[in-house]
């Protein structure tokens, strides 16, 4: 089936503004990630969640952030007042298992991430 | 600070070479993964090695996992101009549910 899809991919937006992504992870998976992508570093955790509720969400940089997950299918990702430093691709993926007993800490499937730059 | 760190940062090899990427961590892991990204997109799954294995292959990648060390390596035999990506290790963490912990990444170029 269809892989996982982020919208938009490219979104430039005024400093402090909001702004929502959204994600759509492959039908049937469970778990769903958030990760955000500076330009040349590595990934940083934000937020996962397991069905709609979020077991951990020690990765949102500030109260600005926040996600979520409705009918365990679509999620959103939305920050409030946009700061210069928010501007990154944020990264969604989802996976069909998750915790003990469930193939704990399955592969993600990776969307091809939305490029926000904060003006 | 990053659970996963990779090294080299950066790697530039010829066609036909291998291509050896390290991964090293802190805490204890229920597994470790390997992952590919290619500029301006997401990343994919390349191969997963649990806590209790030392080996795995996969076609032309090996990767071998030493918990005494809390390392692992990515070997790439035989490597191609399509290689030229960025690779990264993700550790699951013990005791902290799937959540994967990315490392800074080892930038690979395959030069034809």
């Amino acid at each position: 089936g269809a892989g996982v899809s982020q919208s938009p991919s490219n979104k430039v937006t005024e400093k402090g503004k909001d702004v929502e992504l959204r994600c759509d992870p492959i039908s049937g998976h469970t778990a769903l990630y958030w990760y955000r992508q500076s330009l040349g570093q590595g990934l940083e955790f934000l937020i996962y969640f397991q069905g709609n509720s979020a077991p951990d969400k020690s990765g949102l940089p500030s109260d600005r952030f926040s996600a979520e997950r409705t009918g365990g299918s679509v999620s959103t990702l939305t920050i409030q007042r946009t700061q210069q430093e928010d501007s990154a691709v944020y990264l969604c993926a989802s996976s069909s298992k998750i915790g003990p007993g469930q193939g704990f800490g399955s592969p993600l499937h990776f969307g091809n991430g939305t490029r926000l730059t904060v003006t | 600070s990053q659970q996963g760190e990779e090294d080299p940062q950066a790697l530039s090899i010829q066609e036909g070479e291998n291509a050896t990427m390290n991964c090293s961590y802190k805490t204890s892991i229920n597994n470790l993964q390997w992952y590919r990204q290619n500029s301006g997109r997401g990343l994919v799954h390349l191969i997963l090695i649990r806590s209790n294995e030392r080996e795995k292959h996969s076609g032309r990648l090996r990767v071998t996992l030493d918990t005494s060390k809390k390392s692992s390596s990515l070997l790439i035999t035989a490597s191609r101009a399509a290689d030229t990506a960025s690779y990264f290790c993700a550790t699951v963490l013990y005791n902290q549910g799937g959540k994967l912990i990315f490392g800074q990444g080892t930038e690979l170029s395959v030069k034809p």
